[in-house]
C-alpha cells in the first residue's frame, strides 16, 4: 500500500458527462500529480500541484481541470467526456516537488 | 520536450535467468531516473532510482546502469522470479520538472 488513496476505483459514464476523480496523498506529501494511462500511450503527465498551487502542466485537455485543497487532497474534473477519455487515471504524491512518486491504485474510467 | 522510450515492449525470460530491460531518453538535461514496476490492477511501484552523477546503482536483486553519453539506462533483474512478472517503466526528470515516463516493457517470466 503506497498510502495514496484514489476514489472511485471504477467509473462508468456516458459521452458528454462530467466526472470528478479524487485523490488523497500520503500523509505529509505536499505535491500531487495526475497521470493518464492508456494502452498505447503509457503514462502521460497531466498536471502537478504543490501545496495548493499549480506547478506544472502537461498534456491536459482544456476540458479537464484540477485543484488541490487546503487539506492537500486533490480532485481531477473531466467534462464533456469523449470515448477517447476512457483510461486509467493515476494520482501520485511526493514529499517535495521532485523525487520518488508514490502512486495510488488508479481510477478506471470507461466512457460509453 | 523530453521523450522516454523503451527498446522492447515485451520480454520473456526463464525463471532463474537474469533480465535486462533497456530505456532511452532524449533530454540531455535529465538528471534523475527512476524505474517503476506495475503489476496488474495496481499503480506503479518504485523499484530503484539513479542520479546523473552516478553510472550504476544496486538494490536487492536489481541494478540500474546509466550511460549519459548515449542517453541510455537499463534495469537488470538477477535470478528473475515469477513475482517479477509485470510492466516496467523508466522515467526521467530534469530539474523540478515532473517525471516523463516511457511506455513500458511487459516482462513475462516462464516457469
Amino acid at each position: 500500500d503506497s498510502g495514496v488513496t484514489q476514489t472511485p476505483k471504477h467509473l462508468i459514464t456516458a459521452t458528454g458527462q462530467r466526472v470528478t476523480l479524487r485523490c488523497s496523498p500520503r500523509s505529509g506529501d505536499l505535491s500531487v500529480y495526475w497521470y493518464q494511462q492508456s494502452l498505447d500511450q503509457g503514462l502521460q503527465f497531466l498536471i502537478q500541484y504543490y501545496n495548493g498551487e499549480e506547478r506544472a502542466k502537461g498534456n491536459i485537455l482544456e476540458r479537464f481541470s484540477a485543484q488541490q485543497f487546503p487539506d492537500l487532497h486533490s480532485e481531477l474534473n473531466l467534462s464533456s467526456l469523449e470515448l477517447g477519455d476512457s483510461a486509467l487515471y493515476f494520482c501520485a504524491s511526493s514529499v517535495v516537488e521532485r523525487g520518488e512518486l508514490f502512486f495510488g491504485s488508479g481510477t478506471q474510467l470507461s466512457v460509453l | 520536450g523530453e521523450s522516454v522510450g523503451l527498446h522492447l515492449p515485451t520480454l520473456s525470460v526463464q525463471e532463474g535467468d537474469n533480465s535486462i530491460i533497456n530505456c532511452a531518453y532524449s533530454n540531455s538535461a535529465s538528471d534523475y531516473f527512476i524505474w517503476y514496476k506495475q503489476e496488474s490492477g495496481k499503480g506503479p511501484q518504485f523499484i530503484i532510482d539513479i542520479r546523473s552523477n552516478m553510472d550504476k546503482r544496486q538494490g536487492q536483486r536489481v541494478t540500474v546502469l546509466l550511460n549519459k553519453t548515449v542517453k541510455h539506462l537499463s534495469l537488470q533483474i538477477a535470478a528473475t522470479q515469477p513475482g517479477d512478472s509485470a510492466v516496467y517503466f523508466c522515467a526521467a526528470g530534469a530539474g523540478n520538472t515532473p517525471l516523463v515516463f516511457g511506455k513500458g516493457t511487459r516482462l513475462s517470466v516462464i516457469a
